[in-house]
C-alpha cells in the first residue's frame, strides 16, 4: 500500500536556524508531491508542490523542497526560519492521474524567538 | 464562496447520537474529499466525490459513516450512533481538477468530540 513517512514529529529551532524536514513515500509509479502547512488556528494550506520538471521547487515564504526520485524523498528546507514559521507541516503524495491523496503524519515545528 | 466552509466548527455530542457535518466547497470545484485527522496523525482519507458521484468510499471506517453530495456542491458526512473513538477533526477539501492530483483547498474542519 502507498504510504508517506515523515521522520520528525516535533522539531524545535531558534530563529535563523536552518530547517530540513524529511519526507519519504512508497509508491512505484508517477507521483505529484506536496507540502501543506497549518498555522495555529488556521486551515491547511499549500506550501509548495512538485509535478514535473526541475526537482528543486520553491514555495511561499522562502521554503523549498527537493524531489530525489532514487530516494523516494521530498524533503522540505528553509535556510533561516522565523518565529512565524511555527506550524504543523504535512507532506502529501497524489498518484498522478488519480484522485488519491495520501498525507504523512505531520511535523510540528516550534521556532523560538 | 471564497473558500471551503465547514460547519459546525465544533461539535460535542453524547455517545449514541447521530451527527451531520457539512461542507460547502469552493464554487465550481468538482472534486470533494473528506478526511479524518486524529490527534498527532495526518489526514486520513475517508471518501471522494466527483460532482455528485461518490467515486470512492473505501476510507469510511464502517457502515455508521456515510456521505452524500446530492447536487454536486454541498456535502454532508453523517455519523450514526457515534462512539468515543469517532472523536477527531473532520476535514473537507475541494479541488477544481477532476481527480488529477491537483492542489487541495481545505476548510477549517469540524472538531468532533463524543462524550
Amino acid at each position: 500500500a502507498q504510504s508517506v513517512s515523515q521522520h520528525n514529529h516535533h522539531v524545535i529551532l531558534s530563529e535563523a536556524a536552518s530547517l530540513e524536514l524529511g519526507c519519504n513515500y512508497s509508491y512505484g509509479g508517477t507521483v505529484n508531491l506536496f507540502w501543506y502547512v497549518q498555522y495555529p488556528g488556521q486551515h491547511l494550506q499549500l506550501l509548495l508542490k512538485y509535478f514535473s520538471g526541475d526537482p528543486l521547487v520553491k514555495g511561499i515564504k522562502g521554503f523549498e523542497a527537493e524531489f530525489i526520485k532514487s530516494k523516494f524523498s521530498f524533503n522540505l528546507r528553509k535556510p533561516s526560519v522565523q518565529w512565524s514559521d511555527t506550524a504543523e507541516y504535512f507532506c502529501a503524495v497524489s498518484l498522478s492521474g488519480t484522485y488519491k491523496y495520501i498525507f504523512g503524519t505531520g511535523t510540528r515545528l516550534k521556532v523560538l524567538a | 464562496g471564497a473558500g471551503v466552509s465547514q460547519s459546525p466548527r465544533y461539535k460535542v455530542t453524547k455517545r449514541g447520537q447521530d451527527v451531520a457535518l457539512r461542507c460547502d466547497p469552493i464554487s465550481g470545484h468538482v472534486s470533494l474529499y473528506w478526511y479524518r485527522q486524529a490527534l498527532g496523525q495526518g489526514p486520513e482519507f475517508l471518501t471522494y466525490f466527483n460532482y455528485e458521484a461518490q467515486q470512492d468510499k473505501s476510507g469510511l471506517p464502517n457502515d455508521r459513516f456515510s456521505a452524500e453530495r446530492p447536487e454536486g456542491s454541498i456535502s454532508t458526512l453523517t455519523i450514526q450512533r457515534t462512539e468515543q473513538r469517532d472523536s477527531a477533526m473532520y476535514r473537507c477539501a475541494s479541488s477544481n481538477s477532476q481527480g488529477n492530483g491537483e492542489k487541495l483547498f481545505f476548510g477549517s474542519g469540524t472538531q468532533l468530540s463524543v462524550l
